[in-house]
């Protein structure tokens, strides 16, 4: 099984309508990553959150840490066309570890 | 500069071929890492450099070599590769070596690999 897990798979959202991406893990998350990736491109940094309860907010999207470090959310605001891709977040799973590992990732696509 | 350049951007080999990716930035990181991902699937992580040294081997296959010659390059030769090898490989790199540091990881446009 997956040590993260997102949801949903995969979006289909108004132009203009808010949207929620959720990332969970069963284990404490050290340091969590919000990424996003054009089909077949390299991935762009959004966020990085690393307090329990933190949150963070860039243009039209919000990210949050939830107090027990286990759960976050991605969310986005009056959505655009520009914000279409694949969402992908990312943990070190133990402290210290310098492996970031992937969630199973959300294909978000936006319909005019 | 805040790019991680990789090169070829697409490269089909056979299976008896001998061929290499790069990676290059000259953004001062000492940590650099090569990712494998599968059509539809997260990265997975391959290996991981710090200080020009390997750090991490996910107990990648040894048709996969990586080398890193210097602070800014990343190579990653490929030989004997199965079909099923065929994939987007994505260099990274950071500040420092820990995820859980303040240190993000910026990556690559990635390679996509083909093997026949």
């Amino acid at each position: 099984s997956q040590e993260l897990e997102q949801s949903p798979q995969s979006l289909i959202v108004q132009e203009g309508k808010n949207l929620t991406i959720n990332c969970t893990s069963s284990k404490t998350l050290y340091g969590l990553y919000w990424y996003k990736q054009k089909y077949g491109e390299g991935l762009i940094f959004l966020m990085m959150l690393q307090k329990g309860g933190e949150e963070k907010s860039h243009e039209k999207i919000t990210a949050k840490l939830d107090e027990k470090k286990q759960q976050s959310s991605l969310h986005i605001t009056a959505s655009q066309p520009s914000h279409a891709g694949i969402y992908l977040c990312g943990a070190a799973l133990n402290f210290g570890n310098e492996k970031l590992t992937f969630g199973t990732g959300t294909r978000l696509t936006i319909i005019p | 500069d805040t790019e991680v350049t990789q090169t070829p951007k697409h490269l089909v080999m056979g299976m008896t071929n001998k061929k290499s990716l790069k990676c290059e930035q000259h953004m001062g990181h000492r940590a650099m890492y090569w990712y494998k991902q599968k059509a539809k699937k997260p990265p997975e992580l391959m290996f991981v450099y710090s200080y020009e040294k390997l750090s991490i081997n996910e107990s990648v296959p040894s048709r996969f070599s990586p080398e890193c010659p210097n602070s800014s390059l990343l190579n990653l030769h490929l030989h004997a590769l199965q079909p099923e090898d065929s994939a987007l490989y994505l260099c990274a790199s950071s500040r420092v070596l820990a995820a859980s540091n303040t240190g993000e990881l910026f990556f690559g446009e990635g390679s996509r690999l083909t093997v026949l």
